[in-house]
């Protein structure tokens, strides 16, 4: 199976801060990786598909990048309601894999 | 809009078998535009992948509970359900259902349901 390592597992930030979580893959997925939202209690929310895709709706402060192995969640200018957890996700081989989650605090 | 709705017991024996179903409102299970999911979350075990289906019953599972997991299809009732055999304390999980954002089991999932606490416990 491929493993999903995210960084850092949780982080403390400001409104208004830009932040940047990293996962990464333990092999070669091209650009099959896509990230998630969840709030405390709530189900995960698809943000970004396929490593650069704005799910409809997403604000465009939400980018992504990444291809192969490395890939980045950006969130430019944090909003209250970003603060929460994030979770990349493999869909590269038929065994789907999460990553183990970013958890952003409010500093 | 959308909307998946998980019911079932909150409480399962330790080897017994946990069964979940997903009701579907606002769209058909019985479309050929997309595959449905199961995932579970646990503090140690993180967001898990437990399987997936099409409308027309074509099945793909996690390799590491394939033995012991079933997910099928009713369209009469618009509902998609999970049986886990013999279950573990390991079990204990919220358990989502959810929609992928297209007709491959490897498209994200785009709609969830809210999710449901099992607990796997004597």
């Amino acid at each position: 199976d491929i493993q999903m390592t995210q960084s850092p597992s949780s982080l403390s930030a400001s409104v208004g801060d830009t932040v940047t979580i990293t996962c990464r893959a333990s092999q070669n997925i091209d650009t099959y990786l896509n990230w998630y939202q969840q709030r405390p209690g709530k189900a995960p929310r698809l943000l970004i598909y396929v490593a650069t895709n704005l799910q409809n709706g997403v604000p465009s402060r939400f980018s992504g990048r990444g291809s192969g192995t490395d890939f980045t969640l950006t969130i430019s200018g944090l909003q209250p309601e970003d603060f929460a957890s994030y979770y990349c996700q493999q869909s590269y081989s038929s065994f789907l894999t999460f990553g183990g989650g970013t958890k952003m605090e409010i500093k | 809009q959308l909307q998946l709705q998980e019911s079932g017991p909150g409480l399962v024996r330790p080897s017994e078998t946990l069964s979940l179903t997903c009701t579907v409102s606002g769209g058909s299970v019985n479309n050929m535009n997309y595959y449905w999911g199961w995932i579970r979350q646990s503090p140690g075990r993180g967001l898990e992948w437990i399987g997936s289906i099409y409308y027309n019953g074509i099945t793909y599972y996690n390799p590491s509970l394939k033995s012991r997991v079933s997910i099928s299809v009713d369209t009469s009732k618009n509902q998609f359900s999970l049986k886990v055999n013999s279950v573990t304390a390991a079990d204990t999980a919220v358990y989502f259902c959810a929609r992928h954002d297209g007709s491959s089991y490897l498209r994200p999932f785009e709609y969830w349901g809210q999710g449901t606490l099992v607990i796997a416990s004597s």
